[in-house]
């Protein structure tokens, strides 16, 4: 069975500076990896996803994540924090049947 | 708007009472997904459907709960004798087959149960 580690339940940081949300994932087979986010009271948008192609996967609104199986790691980063970007963040992997499991979340707030 | 739809956005119910929540998948998806939300958790997977038949069920989803997908478009999402516990955001989520494969997952806004 599949499961997911989202390092640090809150993090914060500053209008500007480097976002990292930390990932790291268990998956017998080679897993499918994905990131979405969930601003409030909307549903949860795909923003990068991970299929066994390049390990650097760029998604929407300038964020990017590596896939590294040496240390079982998804995580997300953006280099320069925007306002916009404060909300929940999930990491999940699939094995790609039909199970997706979902981390617990980080949630991002960005301070002016 | 084509997106995934949900109904009602939020419910709030006396323990003891059942619950119906309706999905409205993208309409050209053949798959459906039920994933239930609570408080500082990421979402947990329920059930899903392949058109109008249902292919896997959670241990999570006990014999209070149902959902049905008769013609393979809408689903309905059912808690009975509901609990305290049941208190929770309902998602629902639709994709092409193989979908999982490909994280397209599109999921509506939630319908969120309060139970007193």
């Amino acid at each position: 069975a599949q499961s997911v580690t989202q390092l640090g339940s809150h993090v914060s940081v500053s209008e500007g500076a480097l976002v990292l949300l930390r990932c790291n994932y268990s998956s017998s087979v080679p897993p499918y990896l994905f990131w979405y986010v969930q601003y409030p009271n909307q549903g949860l948008q795909l923003l990068l996803k991970y299929t066994s192609a390049a390990t650097l996967v760029k998604g929407i609104n300038g964020f990017e994540a590596e896939f590294k199986k040496s240390e079982t790691s998804f995580h997300l980063t953006k280099p320069s924090a925007h306002m916009s970007d404060a909300a929940e963040y999930f990491c999940a992997v699939s094995d790609a049947v039909n199970d997706m499991r979902f981390g617990a979340g980080t949630r991002l707030t960005v301070k002016p | 708007d084509t997106g995934v739809s949900q109904n009602p956005r939020h419910k709030i119910t006396k323990r003891g009472q059942n619950v119906t929540f309706r999905c409205d998948p993208i309409s050209e998806h053949n798959r459906l997904y039920w994933y239930r939300q609570t408080l500082g958790q990421g979402p947990e997977f329920l059930t899903y459907f392949q058109n109008e038949a249902q292919l896997e069920k959670s241990r999570l989803l006990s014999d209070r709960f149902s959902a049905e997908r008769p013609k393979g478009s809408f689903s309905t999402l059912e808690i009975q004798r509901t609990e305290q516990g049941d208190s929770a955001m309902y998602l629902c989520a639709s994709s092409l087959e193989g979908g999982t494969n490909t994280g397209e997952l599109f999921f509506g806004e939630g319908s969120r149960l309060t139970v007193l």
